[in-house]
């Protein structure tokens, strides 16, 4: 089975800041990955798909690079909306695997 | 408007079963594959089951294979979950999910997501 791998687990950051956030496949998944937003007490919500695409709605400040096994989920400049835990998704086996989550606090 | 509602969760005894619904409005459901994801209280999301846009193909985590059963009806717009043998460690906010990619697998990124539905596995 492919694991994924978030880091860090938890970041603090302010609003304005460039915020990065890295999953790792244990294996190669090419670009079949996708990047979630989930606040307390919501459905999770769609932000990056194929790895770099960004889904409809989701404001431009984000943005998701990589391939293979490494990849990226950027927040160009953290607004007081973004504060949230943040999960990658990889589908490119039979079974779906999502990265432990990565929390962004408030500095 | 796109929606999915989850039904059917509650309180079990370890060694019960349960069976869990999501009705699908909106879109034209047998388009599309679907998932269940669940989150256990405090924990990460865990991929749990996916079914194709017919239910010719399903899927299973490892943690569950064997005690649950993934079906669809799409005369009725509906998603299942049938939990047997539930454990402690199945206790989780259950979600169903849409996969973007129409007439495709049940494994994708999932654009529409249900609010959830509560199992609780305890004695």
């Amino acid at each position: 089975d492919i694991q994924m791998t978030q880091s860090p687990s938890t970041l603090s950051a302010s609003v304005g800041d460039r915020v990065t956030i890295t999953c790792r496949a244990s294996q190669s998944i090419s670009s079949w990955l996708a990047w979630y937003q989930q606040k307390p007490g919501k459905a999770p919500k769609l932000l990056i798909y194929k790895a770099s695409s960004l889904e409809s709605g989701v404001p431009s400040r984000f943005s998701g690079s990589g391939s293979g096994t490494e990849f990226t989920l950027t927040i160009s400049s953290l607004q007081p909306d973004d504060f949230a835990t943040y999960y990658c998704q990889q589908y490119n086996s039979y079974l779906g695997t999502f990265g432990q989550g990565t929390k962004v606090e408030i500095k | 408007e796109v929606q999915l509602v989850e039904s059917g969760g509650g309180v079990v005894r370890p060694g019960g079963s349960l069976r869990l619904s999501c009705a699908a409005s909106g879109f034209t459901f047998d388009d599309y594959g679907m998932s269940w994801v669940r989150q256990a209280p405090g924990k990460g999301l865990e991929w749990v089951s996916g079914i194709n846009w017919n239910g010719g193909s399903t899927g299973y985590a490892d943690s569950v294979k064997g005690r649950f059963t993934i079906s669809r009806d799409n005369a009725k717009n509906s998603l299942y979950l049938q939990m047997n043998s539930l454990r402690a460690e199945d206790t989780a906010l259950y979600h169903c999910a849409r996969t973007m990619v129409r007439s495709g697998s049940y494994l994708d990124a999932f654009d529409i997501w249900g609010q959830g539905t509560m199992v609780t596995v305890s004695s």
